[in-house]
């Protein structure tokens, strides 16, 4: 177990509505990534929260946005839903930003979109 | 550009040999991390074993070890007696200093054989 929770582990919605997804980071850990694997793909880097402040930004479309709250836990809404956004959403925390800290990487959110 | 490469998509390898999976990466950045992950079939991403640009030494764990060979840019991970249960993708990564995103190759599949 790495500590790192996310919810729901599936969704599964039509296109053009709108999901969040929830990510509570290790105790401890201050950075929050966001990472999009869809089928037989790498990861895809999206986002990146420190200690609640934008860090770094990948190639995170516009419909998509995230935020990252006091308590550390961060959450990552989709909206206007294509069918190519189906895909395992990971979020993953490491203690802080550079460094030799690995990423620790929740189970994923499996999100299918119809 | 891409940044890490992994050019075997896919490797066979008869149980207990020694397995070797190739990474390159690009990066005009003097400090920077690599990073290796397992995913098994069930999607979890686990974290293996880490090196630093300035580390002099080649990174161990277990039966995981780092080829660092800076010159060429290489990180290989070499995993040796393979067993049955080391069948998963594995993903090399880096992360470099000068921000604190982390980028994934495409990954290879390792198949272990009885």
């Amino acid at each position: 177990d790495s500590g790192v929770t996310q919810t729901p582990k599936h969704l599964i919605t039509a296109t053009g509505q709108r999901v969040t997804l929830r990510c509570s980071p290790r105790s401890g850990d201050l950075s929050v990534y966001w990472y999009q694997q869809s089928l037989d793909q790498g990861l895809q880097f999206l986002i990146q929260y420190y200690n609640g402040e934008e860090r770094a930004k990948g190639n995170i479309l516009e419909r998509f946005s995230a935020q990252q709250f006091p308590d550390l836990h961060s959450e990552l809404n989709l909206s206007s839903l294509e069918l190519g956004d189906s895909a395992l959403y990971f979020c993953a925390s490491s203690v802080a930003g550079p460094g030799n800290s690995p990423l620790h990487f929740g189970n994923g959110t499996r999100l299918t979109v119809t | 550009a891409q940044k890490i490469t992994q050019t075997q998509p896919g490797m066979f390898v008869q149980e207990k040999e020694a397995v070797t999976l190739d990474c390159t990466y690009d990066t005009s950045d003097p400090s920077y991390g690599l990073f290796w992950y397992k995913q098994p079939s069930s999607g979890e991403m686990i974290f293996l074993i880490y090196q630093g640009s300035y580390d002099q030494q080649n990174a161990t764990e277990g039966r995981y070890s780092l080829n660092f060979q800076k010159a060429r840019k290489s990180a290989n991970l070499v995993i040796s007696a393979s067993q049955l249960g080391d069948s998963a993708m594995y993903f090399c990564a880096m992360r470099e200093a000068r921000d604190d995103k982390i980028i994934f190759g495409k990954g290879t599949r390792l198949h272990i054989l009885p």
